[in-house]
């Protein structure tokens, strides 16, 4: 069955722009999660989706929001940006969250310039 | 607040052993995740533990020790595709803290 899919893979933007960031999860997959990962700080957690409600969400700036819809697919925002949001984003679906195995996507390579 | 901690980077000899050190300190606990992550790769799914004691998965092990707040992840016989960071991760009240990453360095 396909695995998660992040678009795009890489991305360029300059400060003040906003930028969508785009996760379908493994199909029958309910639970979408999006980490933000840099060299120093490691995977943080940015928010989860379950059933098209945001249950949980990390301590991030509102900035960053997002949202999913029926079909589990889910998008991540990012507005406003700023030099320090250059990282790898990654999103991770799982059947139910929490105790079960995350699947990872291959990420979004944002650099802001 | 929620902490966990794992070696920055450690380098091991193909063909030993090595043991990769977490300690978490979390509000809650629900099971601690291993995952591993190649250079450029999305992380991949190792091992999970919820109760004391070691899960063994062919040449991967994993310990817990929910009373000192302690998992470890043993590799036998290193091979050099085991060159990767290795991610650990606590369930705490239904999110997952992760920590930084130990860089793994296996030498020829």
């Amino acid at each position: 069955k396909a695995g998660v899919t992040q678009t795009p893979r890489y991305l360029i933007k300059t400060r003040g722009q906003q930028v969508t960031l785009s996760c379908s999860p493994i199909s029958g997959h309910r639970s979408v999660s999006w980490y933000q990962q840099t060299p120093g700080q490691g995977l943080q957690f940015l928010f989860e989706y379950f059933s098209e409600t945001q249950r949980n969400k990390g301590n991030f700036p509102g900035r960053f929001s997002g949202r999913q819809f029926s079909n589990s697919r889910s998008e991540m925002n990012v507005s406003t940006l700023e030099l320090g949001d250059s990282a790898l984003y990654l999103c991770a679906s799982s059947f139910t969250g929490g105790s079960t195995e995350a699947f990872f996507g291959q990420g979004t390579r944002l650099t802001v310039v | 607040g929620q902490n966990i901690d794992q070696p920055t980077e450690m380098t091991a000899t193909e063909g030993a052993i090595v043991q990769i050190n977490c300690t978490y300190q979390t509000s809650g606990f629900n099971g601690l995740f291993w995952y591993q992550q190649h250079a450029g790769e999305a992380p991949t799914f190792l091992s999970y533990n919820v109760l004391d004691g070691l899960e063994e998965k062919g040449r991967f092990s994993s310990f817990l020790s929910r009373s000192k707040g302690y998992s470890y992840l043993l590799l036998k016989e290193l091979q050099m595709k085991d060159s990767a960071s290795y991610l650990c991760a606590v369930k705490s009240n239904y999110q997952l803290i992760w920590g930084a990453g130990t860089k793994l360095i296996i030498k020829p």
